[in-house]
């Protein structure tokens, strides 16, 4: 079990809303990273953050946005909610610049209604 | 950017052994491997960095052509609790991590 935590592990919303996911970084580690995973797909790249910035992001709309806390603890909100954002959302916690393995959290099921 | 897997699915007996490959239309920087079993969070198995480079963990093994823009995971005497899904994951010097699809793998006595 790595010591990557997020929260909430299931959250129901309705199409429209926004909806903040946490994510806690395993100790010594300075990046987070965001994936979307849906049924049955490999995790898709959603962004980057380091040193409270973002540092990459994949192919996903700007209503997808982060942040990244002093404490190298993240967030990811989304707004305006769509069906078909209802996925598996992970986070993943690394060291930058030294290309070592992620370790990821638990996730956080985003059922969208 | 997304990587591209092979096979989509695999099913083994126990002790039989089984290769994924993963290729990339990028040049890649490394190549990472997870295992994803259902409901859990993907767990990492190894990176490789080099050219050629070959890592093992014992009885999974993989290699990365740095030129071909290619590696490959190689499952050695399967177990039961190889089953999964195995992602390849790789990033080029911008260390933004992407997955492949994943290959499907189901081990039976």
């Amino acid at each position: 079990e790595t010591g990557v935590t997020q929260s909430p592990t299931h959250l129901i919303k309705t199409r429209g809303q926004q909806v903040t996911l946490r994510c806690s970084s395993q100790s010594g580690h300075n990046t987070v990273s965001w994936y979307q995973q849906a049924l049955g797909q490999g995790p898709q790249f959603i962004f980057q953050y380091y040193r409270e910035e973002e540092n990459g992001r994949g192919n996903f709309p700007p209503r997808f946005s982060g942040l990244q806390f002093p404490n190298y603890s993240s967030e990811l909100n989304v707004n305006a909610l769509e069906l078909d954002d209802s996925a598996l959302y992970l986070c993943a916690s690394s060291v930058q610049g030294m290309n070592t393995e992620a370790f990821f959290g638990q996730g956080t099921r985003l059922t969208v209604v | 950017q997304q990587p591209v897997q092979s096979p989509q699915a695999v099913i083994l007996r126990e002790g039989e052994d089984a290769v994924i490959n993963c290729s990339s239309s990028k040049a890649l920087y490394s190549v990472h491997w997870y295992r994803q079993k259902h409901g859990e969070a993907p767990v990492f198995l190894m990176i490789l960095l080099k050219g050629g480079e070959q890592k093992g963990h014992e009885k999974i093994s993989a290699s990365f052509n740095e030129k071909k823009q290619q590696s490959s995971l190689y499952l050695t005497a399967s177990q039961l609790s190889y089953s999964g899904t195995y992602f390849c994951g790789t990033s080029g010097r911008a260390n933004n991590l992407f997955f492949g699809t994943g290959t499907r793998l189901t081990v039976i006595p």
